[in-house]
């Protein structure tokens, strides 16, 4: 079995300032990660993913997240938040091997205070 | 198609009225997923689909509850006898196979009243 925890439901953060939004898994077996974005009245986007290799990967629009295998963590950073980063943020697992069964985290509300 | 598609966008449904909510996803996708997504929560996993075949139901939360994908394309998910408990956001998703990463669709906003 696999989980995700997200501490935070909710970070308010100023514009132009810098963001961590935590993540944590717990699975017995090896995994992909992935953190998944949700505008309002929206699907999910997915924003970026670690399968393997290095393990910082980055998006086109600034955000980076560092699996961390030690600390089971994959947690998303940005240095300065736009007002158009204010959504809703999901971390989520999936076993490396299988049919990929993803599974989701409760989710971060970022809100960029202008 | 482009991307996944999902309709209708909105329902809303009388309690005890059957309700169905169609997927066309990606063409040639072979993974085909259902997920719920209740008010302020994360989705949470229904059923999966390895072409026509339905691989997992566990996340089925009764036998109320039904999805099929026939030709192993368009998927439909069916809610018998809805309930208010159902009311959420249920969203559909394709993958291309492993370690791609789920595309979403928009989803369909059930509410039953």
């Amino acid at each position: 079995a696999q989980s995700v925890t997200q501490l935070d439901s909710q970070v308010p953060v100023f514009e132009e300032a810098p963001v961590e939004l935590r993540c944590n898994y717990s699975s017995s077996v090896s995994v992909y990660l992935f953190w998944y974005v949700q505008y309002p009245n929206q699907g999910l986007q997915l924003l970026l993913k670690y399968l393997s290799g290095s393990t910082l990967v980055k998006s086109i629009n600034g955000f980076e997240a560092e699996f961390n295998k030690s600390q089971t963590s994959f947690h998303l950073r940005k240095p300065s938040v736009h007002i158009s980063d204010t959504a809703e943020y999901f971390c989520a697992v999936t076993s490396n091997g299988g049919y990929q069964k993803v599974t989701f985290g409760t989710g971060t509300k970022l809100q960029v205070i202008p | 198609g482009a991307g996944v598609s999902q309709s209708p966008r909105y329902k809303v449904a009388k309690r005890g009225q059957d309700v169905a909510l169609r997927c066309d996803p990606i063409s040639g996708h072979v993974s085909l997923f259902w997920y719920q997504q209740a008010l302020g929560q994360g989705p949470e996993f229904l059923t999966y689909f390895q072409n026509e075949a339905q691989l997992d139901k566990s996340g089925l939360p009764s036998d109320r509850f039904f999805a099929e994908r026939p030709e192993g394309s368009v998927s439909t998910l069916k809610i018998q006898r809805t309930q208010q408990e159902d009311s959420a956001v249920y969203l559909c998703a394709s993958s291309p196979g492993q370690g791609g990463g789920y595309t979403f669709g928009s989803g369909t906003r059930l509410t039953v009243v």
